[in-house]
């Protein structure tokens, strides 16, 4: 069955410096991989994704995601944190032409930069 | 741009009564999805509408929930009677058509407390 995980409930970064949200999916066939925000009392918001080509793939406010195909691996990475990237983060992925090819979200992490 | 809109955004109601949501998605987006969040989890889809006709329920509780999209456009999803493990965010979201690759946009959500 296709999953996604999250390893890391909350990540702590100081404003300024680099910070890196991870993602672990296990899917059969190739995946499609997206990153969404959420931000406090609104709705999920679209990041970026991967579906094929250039591994690293840039995104909304900074952000970037590298697909690691032999990792299994989709982190979201930005080269610099600002105070107001604190937030609720998922991965999601979705494998298409299967008969259930819905999209899976991760369980989150929470995103915390301290000024 | 208006976004996915979604209504009420709070309700509060007694276990074994009934509720209903309602959601509007963006104008000439064919597929409409309706997710449930539990606080500490990410979203699970319960149903996904391609048009007027359903795609997937396999997550949806069709003992105590229903929903419907007769028009192709708006949608409303019911619970009845709830339960306390109903108490959730309940998230719509629409996008283009069903390609896998299309990102979602969300609506803010529903908070629903059963007490």
């Amino acid at each position: 069955a296709q999953s996604v995980a999250q390893p890391e409930d909350q990540v702590n970064v100081a404003e300024g410096n680099p910070l890196t949200v991870k993602c672990t999916y296990s899917v059969s066939g190739n995946p499609y991989l997206f990153w969404y925000v959420q931000y406090p009392n609104r709705g999920l918001q679209f990041l970026l994704k991967y579906i094929t080509g250039d591994n690293l793939v840039k995104g909304s406010y900074g952000f970037e995601a590298e697909f690691n195909k032999s990792q299994t691996s989709f982190h979201l990475k930005k080269p610099s944190a600002l105070v107001s990237d604190s937030a609720l983060y998922f991965c999601a992925v979705r494998v298409p032409g299967s008969s259930a090819s819905k999209i899976i979200f991760g369980s989150g992490t929470r995103l915390s930069i301290r000024p | 741009e208006a976004g996915v809109a979604q209504s009420p955004r709070y309700k509060i109601i007694e276990k074994r009564q009934s509720v209903a949501f309602w959601c509007n998605p963006i104008s000439g987006h064919a597929t409409l999805y309706w997710y449930q969040q539990i606080l500490g989890q990410g979203p699970k889809l319960l149903i996904q509408f391609q048009n007027n006709g359903v795609v997937d329920d396999s997550q949806l509780p069709k003992d105590r929930f229903s929903a419907e999209r007769l028009k192709g456009v708006d949608s409303t999803l019911k619970i009845q009677p709830a339960k306390l493990e109903d108490s959730a965010v309940y998230l719509c979201a629409s996008s283009l058509d069903i390609l896998s690759y299309n990102e979602q946009f969300f609506g803010p959500g529903t908070r629903l407390t059963v007490l």
